[in-house]
């Protein structure tokens, strides 16, 4: 069945440095989008990226969606210590609205 | 701003017990999610619910699993017979008519703990 790899699964990092995370589908997505989850919250949605090869900016966050639409990153610019959380992508094969999840990548910053 | 609100925030029940959890999507909403998250791991989907029926399920969502909207604002998760490994923070979802964006909106969620 079609599965999402993000890697890594831990990151910590000292506050200011860089922190990407990767997503890989096995099949090609019609969008992926990008949620955070607060230690003991519930995720909350960051962004939706649709088209190949896609960009958006979200502050110190960027998000790109790959040319083949299977892959994607999410690169956090200058840490802080409130991006502590862990981000998950997911993606939508075709018409189908489930959402398919990768494992999260937990991001530890250090002050 | 609108949100997802779930009931209970914690349930503790024995296995071999039925449960029933509750949501009360966004009000102009029209497709509901389930989804389960085991401690520490990743968000797993159990089903998806359109037009007063399910759209989607997951391997997960066995016959032990029902899901219902009794009247126009609630949308519950029944489990029959829970057992250990139905241990987990269970969340509800919704997400408006479909086009352009499809953002998910999740509520607190409910932590379902069996013993």
């Amino acid at each position: 069945g079609q599965q999402v790899m993000q890697i890594p699964q831990y990151q910590h990092v000292q506050e200011g440095e860089d922190f990407t995370t990767y997503c890989n589908s096995s099949t090609t997505l019609s969008n992926i989008q990008w949620y955070k989850q607060r230690p003991g919250g519930h995720p909350v949605f960051l962004i939706q990226l649709v088209k190949s090869g896609e960009v958006k900016k979200q502050k110190r966050l960027t998000f790109q969606f790959g040319e083949a639409k299977k892959n994607s990153s999410l690169h956090i610019t200058a840490t802080q210590t409130t991006d502590v959380g862990t981000y998950f992508c997911a993606g939508r094969a075709g018409n189908n609205r489930k959402l398919i999840w990768g494992l999260g990548t937990s991001l530890a910053v250090n002050p | 701003e609108p949100e997802v609100t779930q009931t209970p925030s914690h349930q503790v029940t024995q296995m071999g017990q039925e449960v029933i959890l509750r949501c009360v999507p966004i009000s102009n909403h029209l497709y509901f999610y389930w989804y389960r998250q085991i401690l520490g791991q990743k968000v797993e989907f159990l089903v998806s619910f359109y037009n007063n029926e399910i759209s989607e399920k997951s391997e997960i969502f066995d016959d032990q699993f029902s899901v219902e909207r009794p009247d126009g604002s609630n949308f519950t998760l029944k489990i029959r017979s829970t057992k250990l490994e139905d241990s987990a923070m269970y969340f509800c979802a919704s997400t408006g008519s479909g086009g352009g964006i499809t953002e998910a909106f999740f509520g607190q969620g409910t932590r379902l703990t069996v013993v």
